[in-house]
């Protein structure tokens, strides 16, 4: 167990709709990553926060947005769903910089979009 | 290199031999070098993370070496056994300090 808690685990919704994916980091972590892995692809970088403010940014669409709270968790939402939005979303929590601390991960949140 | 790169992108070996895959990572503007393990229907496992050229790095039959000059690490499995089965993927920062980009991951299947 990596202390990582994403939810939901499933996700079913249709196209057009938003939802919203969640993540708790371990204990301390003040870093959260997100990543997607879309079929047959690598895990893509999304977004990164740092205590509660955006450090980092990907190729995310911008029909994602992302935020961190003051308690830490992070919520990803996804707006205006297409098929191709069909994805398992990783959440990752590091407690200090990545030249001293590796990545703790979520166990994923599988969306599909029909 | 632009991005980070893994090959081969996937392996078959039998229990008991040794392998070593590579991850290739833009030099410039390097902060660290992470590797990962991926059991299928499971989430990624921290191996290692590295930042000094030359760093090595070791756990159990796995080892891991750094070179930031050239841009490339190795990862060593001595004497695989089924266990080890899994999606090795590696991750750097050179893109941006807190933007950790991964590999697509060398698949190992050891074969008893």
């Amino acid at each position: 167990d990596s202390g990582v808690t994403q939810t939901p685990k499933h996700l079913i919704t249709a196209t057009g709709q938003r939802v919203t994916l969640r993540c708790s980091p371990r204990s301390g972590d003040l870093s959260v990553y997100w990543y997607q892995q879309s079929l047959d692809q690598g895990l893509q970088f999304l977004i990164q926060y740092y205590n509660g403010e955006e450090r980092a940014k990907g190729n995310i669409l911008e029909r994602f947005s992302a935020q961190q709270f003051p308690d830490l968790h992070s919520e990803l939402n996804l707006s205006s769903l297409e098929l191709g939005d069909s994805a398992l979303y990783f959440c990752a929590s590091s407690a200090a910089g990545v030249e001293n601390s590796p990545l703790h991960f979520g166990n994923g949140t599988r969306l599909t979009v029909t | 290199i632009l991005n980070v790169e893994q090959s081969p992108q996937s392996l078959h070996v039998q229990e008991g031999d040794s392998t070593n895959f590579t991850c290739s990572f833009p030099s410039s503007n390097f902060y660290a070098l992470h590797w990962y393990r991926w059991e299928t229907a499971k989430s990624p496992e921290a191996l290692f993370v590295m930042t000094l050229n030359g760093d090595e790095k070791k756990k159990g039959r796995i080892s891991a070496t750094l070179n930031t000059k050239e841009g490339y690490s190795y990862l060593y499995i001595k004497g695989s056994q089924p266990e080890d089965s899994a999606t090795y993927l590696c991750a750097s920062n050179s893109g941006g300090y807190q933007k950790v980009t991964f590999g697509t991951g060398t698949k190992l299947q050891v074969i008893p």
